[in-house]
């Protein structure tokens, strides 16, 4: 979805690095939603934020940390690199307006980060 | 634990088939289910959803059927084609004010010619 885009969309650093990932929506959703995506695997949860100065852990949070910068920006961290945390990592965002049925998200094109 | 899982990990179908991609979950307080669609090097994209209070919906080319008595889930593609070739996942939401999801690993759906 063009409208949450994320940047770098393939990084490769080395252990002990630190790697910031971007992510931006022009969608004016006020959820955001940081997750991890492994070979085989489903979606694991690593950070998510309702809204600006609200930032909650999700199932997988060690080793990454988040800022809000604004609505429309949510980064994630990785202070220091590990081998294991190679994979997919998608944003997302939601708007569960007053009165929807539902809180669909919808997520970024994927930045794939390797860490030698 | 409370868990959203799939029944088939791969799928292989001809073109013109229907599809039926399946997906059980445990958590019987989940009062919402969204199927996503994965294609290879993108993000997952929304497809159709269902609430709690639904048993069937359908979408164009696409029913979700929702079984809460036995915690189960399906996806419905009618005259698959092979576009539809993708991996897809099921999500539940919990409940509650979060509206945080849990996937399920996915299924690869493969549509030969």
């Amino acid at each position: 979805d063009a409208d949450v885009t994320q940047t770098p969309r393939n990084r490769i650093t080395k252990t002990g690095k630190r790697i910031m990932l971007e992510c931006s929506q022009t969608k004016g959703h006020d959820r955001m939603y940081w997750y991890r995506q492994d070979p085989g695997l489903g979606l694991q949860l690593i950070y998510y934020s309702f809204d600006v100065k609200d930032i909650n852990k999700g199932e997988i949070s060690d080793g990454y940390s988040v800022s809000r910068q604004a609505q429309a920006k949510f980064s994630l961290s990785l202070e220091s690199a590990i081998p294991n945390q190679t994979a997919l990592y998608f944003c997302a965002t939601s708007d569960p307006r007053s009165g929807s049925d539902t809180d669909t998200q919808y997520f970024g094109p994927g930045t794939r980060l390797t860490v030698l | 634990g409370e868990s959203v899982g799939l029944h088939l990990p791969t799928l292989s179908v001809q073109e013109g088939d229907n599809s039926i991609i399946n997906c059980a979950y445990s958590n019987s307080a989940s009062d919402y289910f969204i199927w996503y669609k994965q294609e290879s090097g993108k993000g997952p994209q929304f497809i159709i959803d269902i609430r709690s209070n639904m048993d069937k919906r359908q979408g164009q080319r696409v029913t979700v059927l929702l079984n809460k008595t036995v915690k189960h889930l399906s996806l419905q593609i009618a005259a698959t084609q092979p576009g539809d070739s993708a991996v897809y996942f099921c999500a539940e939401n919990s409940g509650g004010s979060n509206y945080k999801l849990t996937f399920g690993k996915g299924t690869l759906l493969t549509v030969n010619p």
